[in-house]
């Protein structure tokens, strides 16, 4: 299994108190993502990261930035949670870009976040 | 208009039995296909990649129509540890830009 830890695993906030995810991990891959999975949808892209310090938008980053000071590291933080955030949010990380089976993305094992 | 579209299932099958998905997508630039396996709760591992001239893995067949636009997964003899959500997942342009179908579930019982 990729070296992916996500923290913490499970998670119930109230509404417009801030929220941190940590994903960590050891594989010293460049590309790091989030992502977040809903009934109903498809895994959706909220931000990702291609190196420290660089990051950039997905298609559901409304609401959500994200933080990359160490190539370990990723953190997703939700600035004032709301109900429509409640979500399983996956961490992933690839090598590279395009389309080599060597940047194959891994996910880590997901983060239960209830807002109420 | 989805980008990726799946059958929701459930695909209920005996142990044993042949089963196929099929999943569509609607942008014709996109590169490179991949099945990935998702149980209860857990995280989407990929199954594997989809190449064009259809590739193999054990009970596993993956075959590719770009004409049709759509990728289909067989799985022969299943066990009951096929049991999952099979997600269809596509590759556009030269990044890592992936979209995820919805999923498929497989059901398979004794």
């Amino acid at each position: 299994d990729a070296g992916i830890t996500q923290s913490p695993r499970h998670k119930v906030t109230e509404t417009g108190t801030p929220v941190t995810l940590r994903c960590h991990q050891t594989e010293n891959h460049r590309y790091m993502y989030w992502y977040r999975q809903d009934p109903g949808h498809g895994l959706r892209l909220i931000h990702y990261s291609y190196g420290v310090k660089d990051t950039d938008k997905g298609e559901v980053s409304d609401g959500y930035s994200v933080s990359r000071s160490k190539t370990e590291d990723f953190l997703l933080t939700l600035e004032s949670a709301t109900s429509s955030q409640t979500s399983v949010y996956f961490c992933a990380i690839s090598e590279g870009q395009g389309i080599s089976p060597g940047n194959t993305i891994y996910f880590g094992e997901g983060s239960w976040l209830t807002v109420v | 208009r989805k980008e990726v579209e799946q059958d929701p299932g459930p695909f209920n099958v005996p142990e044993g039995a042949t089963v196929a998905f099929n999943c569509t997508y609607s942008n014709s630039a996109s590169q490179s296909f991949f099945w990935y396996r998702q149980d209860c709760r857990k995280e989407p591992k990929l199954l594997m990649s989809v190449y064009s001239s259809g590739n193999e893995d054990g009970r596993f067949t993956a075959q590719l129509n770009r004409a049709s636009q759509y990728i289909s997964l067989l799985i022969r003899d299943s066990k009951l540890s096929d049991s999952a959500t099979y997600l269809c997942v596509v590759k556009t342009g030269g990044g890592n830009k992936l979209t995820f179908g919805t999923g498929t579930q497989l059901k398979v019982e004794l």
